[in-house]
């Protein structure tokens, strides 16, 4: 198993481009979130889904969009990028929501 | 104030030395995880315990629900240990999500 894998590693954005951040897990888990971790911060939810087809809000969800339709794959979209979505941006997965696996991350800068 | 803290923020150890840290959390919780997250920026589950105790290898993590902490020892710290480590729980009324400590960062020094 790749277990959960993410791609680009890294991105260098310019101000109002948009990009999508890829997400996928072999491990048929029901649960996708989405974090992001700015320098010296904790991890922020930005959306979660508990099955293919529904998604949810987390904390940050501003700036973002997300989809759902497969089970394996969960990708992030940002419209109009921002300096403020400058982070690294993790994926995780699980079968139960304990037990998160997280992906490698994405580090992203917007300039 | 934050629904997960932990302390300390940094810590700096000589290889050998036993290391603690702790996370104090404010609401009610269903499990509480342990993650290790590596300087490239990999983050690993370590443990997740909803009482008691648990073991593996050199480390161990311990959880008092009545007075809402938990802490992690790692015995004999190797400079291999070096990492940031987070505490996360699941409250009793958040679903499926986390939340998240802002992290210890331990410098384990040869």
């Amino acid at each position: 198993n790749a277990g959960v894998t993410q791609t680009p590693k890294f991105r260098i954005l310019k101000i109002g481009q948009s990009m999508t951040l890829q997400c996928t897990q072999d491990m048929n888990h029901n649960y996708m979130y989405w974090y992001r971790q700015d320098p010296g911060m904790g991890l922020k939810l930005i959306y979660y889904s508990v099955g293919a087809g529904i998604t949810d809000k987390g904390e940050v969800p501003n700036g973002y969009n997300v989809s759902r339709s497969t089970t394996e794959d969960f990708p992030l979209r940002l419209e109009l990028a921002a300096p403020s979505q400058t982070s690294v941006y993790f994926c995780a997965s699980s079968f139960t929501p304990t037990g998160q696996f997280f992906g490698p991350g994405t580090r992203l800068t917007v300039l | 104030k934050n629904e997960v803290e932990q302390s300390p923020q940094n810590l700096t150890a000589q290889e050998g030395e036993f290391i603690t840290i702790n996370c104090s959390y404010s609401v009610g919780i269903s499990a509480l995880h342990w993650l290790q997250q590596h300087p490239g920026g990999g983050i690993v589950s370590l443990f997740m315990l909803s009482s008691g105790k648990k073991k593996h290898g050199r480390l161990i993590a311990t959880i008092n629900i009545q007075e809402k902490h938990s802490s992690l020892h790692i015995t004999a710290s190797h400079p291999r240990d070096s990492a940031v480590y987070i505490c996360a729980v699941f409250g009793e009324t958040s679903g499926s999500r986390l939340t998240f400590g802002e992290g210890t960062q331990l410098t384990v020094n040869p």
